[in-house]
């Protein structure tokens, strides 16, 4: 089972700021399986990148997705109000398709 | 346009069996992995399993002695059993599609609105 470490747990940052959000695997995952996710409070998880760098429809352009191997990044360029929410990065190389943890972005 | 529409009963005793079942509207039902991910009370996603149209599954290993997912192609459904449920299984339980097994796109591109399920005697 590949298990995937999201640091840090908690980021506080004010909307403007930039959010780098990283996602560790326990082995190699290549650029190809790892996907990131956003909920917000109350809410349905909803895609935001696949295949470490492509944005989902609809996603906007400050949200980016950068790595390959077993060390990724999302990185949120100036925060708006509505991306205060905690973000899942999910490995889908190999079964169980395991998630990390997560990492609350909270407004400091 | 996708839709996953999901049910189940909310409230269990332990040692009962959990079932849910979600229903797909808009676009095939072969040519994915049909999903179920859970979310405990202020914790994380954790994924449970999948099934595609021709009913292969895949499932996590922590679960797989107590869960069973089907499919149903003649009625675009699918359904989630979990058996001899306790208190550690309360949880918001979801339902979801990946992108696309012909392509090996399998995030989950789709999802239920979740079930509450809550398991208390």
């Amino acid at each position: 089972e590949i298990v995937l470490t999201q640091s840090p747990g908690t980021l506080s940052l004010s909307p403007g700021e930039r959010a780098t959000l990283s996602c560790r695997a326990s082995q190699s995952v290549s650029s190809r399986y790892l996907a990131w996710y956003q909920q917000k409070l109350g809410q349905t998880p909803r895609l935001l990148m696949y295949g470490a760098s492509s944005r989902a429809t609809g996603i906007p352009d400050r949200f980016s997705g950068s790595g390959s191997g077993t060390n990724f990044t999302l990185t949120i360029h100036r925060l708006e109000p509505e991306d205060f929410a905690v973000y899942y990065c999910q490995q889908y190389v190999s079964s169980p398709r395991t998630f990390g943890q997560g990492t609350k972005v909270e407004i400091k | 346009q996708v839709q996953l529409q999901q049910w189940g009963a909310g409230l269990l005793k332990p040692s009962e069996t959990l079932s849910l079942t979600c229903a797909v509207y808009g676009g095939s039902f072969s040519g994915y992995y049909w999903s179920w991910i859970r979310q405990p009370p202020g914790k994380g996603l954790e994924w449970i399993g999948e099934i595609n149209h021709s009913g292969s599954t895949n499932y996590n290993p922590s679960l797989k002695s107590r869960v069973t997912i089907l499919v149903d192609t003649s009625m675009n459904q699918f359904s989630l059993k979990l058996s001899s449920v306790t208190a550690a299984d309360t949880a918001v339980y979801y339902c979801a599609r990946v992108y696309s097994d012909y392509t090996s796109d399998w995030y989950l591109a789709y999802w239920g609105q979740g079930t509450r399920v809550t398991v208390s005697s």
